[in-house]
C-alpha cells in the first residue's frame, strides 16, 4: 500500500461545472502523476508533479490544471467539464530512485 | 508507429495452460520497462520488472530485447485468478513518466 488516496470516488457532474479531485498521499513521495484511463486509449498522463509547486503537463493536459502546493496532495482541476472528459482518473506516485510508479484507487468522473 | 504496441485481445485459455504476451515499443532510449496487472474497475498493480537479462517470478517469465524493442512476459500453469489486463510499461526518458500500452485482456477458463 502506497499510502495514496483519492477523492472523490465517483462523480457525477454537468457540463460546464468546474469540477477539482484530489490526490493525497501520506508517504512525502516528491513524484506524482494524474492519468486518465479510456476503453481503446489505454492511460494516458495528464500532468505530473516532481515537487511542491513544480509541475509539468503530460500527453493530454488540454481542459486540465493541476496545484501542488504541499508534498501530501496533488489536486486535479478541470475549469469548464465536458462530456470528452468522462473518464476514470487514475493518481500515482514513485518512489525516490525508482520508475515504478503506484497507483490510487480512481475516480470515475462522469460529466453529463 | 505508437510508444508502446501490444497484442490485441482477449487471450481465452484454460486453467493450466501458457500463454505469452508480447510488446513493442518506439523510444530507444527508454530505461526501464515493466509489467502491470490491472483487474476489472481497479487501479494497475506492478507485476514485475522487466531486466536485459531476463527474469522470473514464479510462474511469469519476462524478456527484454533492446535492440528489438521487445517486451514479453510468459505466464505458465494459469489460474482463475490471472484473468485480468496485462500493461506493458515503459519510462520516458524525463522525469520518471511512464508509457503504457493499451493493455491485453486474459481471460482464463475453468
Amino acid at each position: 500500500d502506497a499510502g495514496i488516496t483519492q477523492s472523490p470516488r465517483h462523480k457525477v457532474t454537468e457540463t460546464g461545472t468546474p469540477v477539482t479531485l484530489r490526490c493525497h498521499q501520506t508517504e512525502n513521495h516528491r513524484y506524482m502523476y494524474w492519468y486518465r484511463q479510456d476503453p481503446g486509449h489505454g492511460l494516458r498522463l495528464i500532468h505530473y508533479s516532481y515537487g511542491v509547486k513544480d509541475t509539468d503537463k503530460g500527453e493530454v493536459s488540454d481542459g486540465y490544471s493541476v496545484s501542488r502546493s504541499k508534498t501530501e496532495d496533488f489536486l486535479l482541476t478541470l475549469e469548464s467539464a465536458t462530456s470528452s472528459q468522462t473518464s476514470v482518473y487514475f493518481c500515482a506516485i514513485s518512489v525516490a530512485g525508482e520508475n515504478i510508479q503506484y497507483f490510487g484507487a480512481g475516480t470515475r468522473l462522469s460529466v453529463l | 508507429r505508437k510508444e508502446v504496441e501490444q497484442d490485441p485481445g482477449p487471450f481465452n485459455v484454460p486453467e493450466g495452460a501458457t500463454v505469452a504476451f508480447n510488446c513493442t515499443y518506439s523510444n530507444s532510449a527508454s530505461q526501464s520497462f515493466f509489467w502491470y496487472r490491472q483487474d476489472c474497475r481497479k487501479e494497475p498493480k506492478l507485476l514485475m520488472s522487466v531486466y536485459s537479462s531476463g527474469n522470473e517470478d514464479g510462474r511469469f517469465t519476462a524478456q527484454l530485447n533492446r535492440a528489438s524493442q521487445y517486451i514479453s512476459l510468459l505466464i505458465r500453469d494459469s489460474k482463475l485468478s490471472d484473468s485480468a489486463t496485462y500493461l506493458c510499461v515503459v519510462t520516458r526518458p524525463r522525469y520518471s513518466t511512464l508509457t503504457f500500452g493499451k493493455g491485453t485482456m486474459l481471460l482464463v477458463s475453468p
